[in-house]
């Protein structure tokens, strides 16, 4: 079964910048796609970027040119980076495994990042 | 503002059958498969419908996805008080070439 655990600070200040970290168990990281995802109540759910199995990365436009992700295979993790952070991205991240047709299959528990000064 | 649109919420009683719709455009939901996601406020979203109407293992069959057009609906059948939830749809965007999602519809049983 595949599981994916979110790391990562809970509380930042406007303008610094978001290092959050999907550890991957049970799969390994370059059999599949991989996504990113945050909830937030004023904007719902929104897509940040996927990750595909290829190496290849997705951002949704909305992100950049502030968002970049790191894939560390040994590791088995992905780190999303959000540079300049403001309040407006107040959310909880997730990540998901990305099954393509099948939809987003497995979800991480999710973790809640608050920016605040 | 989400891509898809879904009422913010539907309500009903014990037994009762419930339809959740969700409405995009040719790029997204006339183009890709829909999935339905249930979430418990403060957890994680679970699959509860994939590729327009197959149920994940473990997911009763009193909940049924359809597709037509550039609209998808979930209909719960037979409501218990344990489907109180949040639901929302998901598309993968053509235009976008990313994932986009409905804004949610609580269901209060």
């Amino acid at each position: 079964q595949v599981q994916l655990q979110e790391s990562g600070p809970g509380q930042l200040k406007p303008s610094e910048t978001l290092a959050l970290t999907c550890h991957i168990s049970g799969a390994f990281i370059s059999s599949s796609y991989w996504t990113w995802v945050r909830q937030s109540p004023g904007k719902g759910l929104e897509w940040i970027g996927s990750v595909f199995s290829s190496g290849s990365l997705s951002y949704n436009p909305s992100f950049q040119p502030r968002v970049t992700f790191l894939i560390d295979i040994p590791k088995n993790q992905i780190t999303l980076t959000l540079v300049s952070m403001t309040l407006g991205d107040s959310a909880v991240y997730y990540c998901a495994r990305d099954s393509g047709p099948s939809g987003l299959t497995d979800w991480g528990q999710g973790v809640q990042v608050t920016v605040s000064s | 503002q989400s891509i898809l649109t879904q009422p913010p919420s539907v309500s009903g009683t014990p037994g009762q059958t419930v339809t959740i719709s969700c409405s995009g455009d040719r790029s997204n939901i006339g183009d890709h498969s829909v999935h339905w996601y249930r979430q418990v406020p403060g957890t994680a979203p679970k699959a509860v419908i994939y590729l327009d109407t197959q149920r994940p293992s473990g997911v009763p069959d009193r909940l049924s996805g359809s597709k037509s057009g550039t609209s998808a609906s979930l209909t719960i059948s037979g409501l218990q008080s344990e489907d109180e939830a949040d639901y929302f749809c998901a598309t993968w965007d053509g235009g976008l070439s990313g994932w986009v999602f409905g804004g949610g519809t609580t269901l209060t049983v």
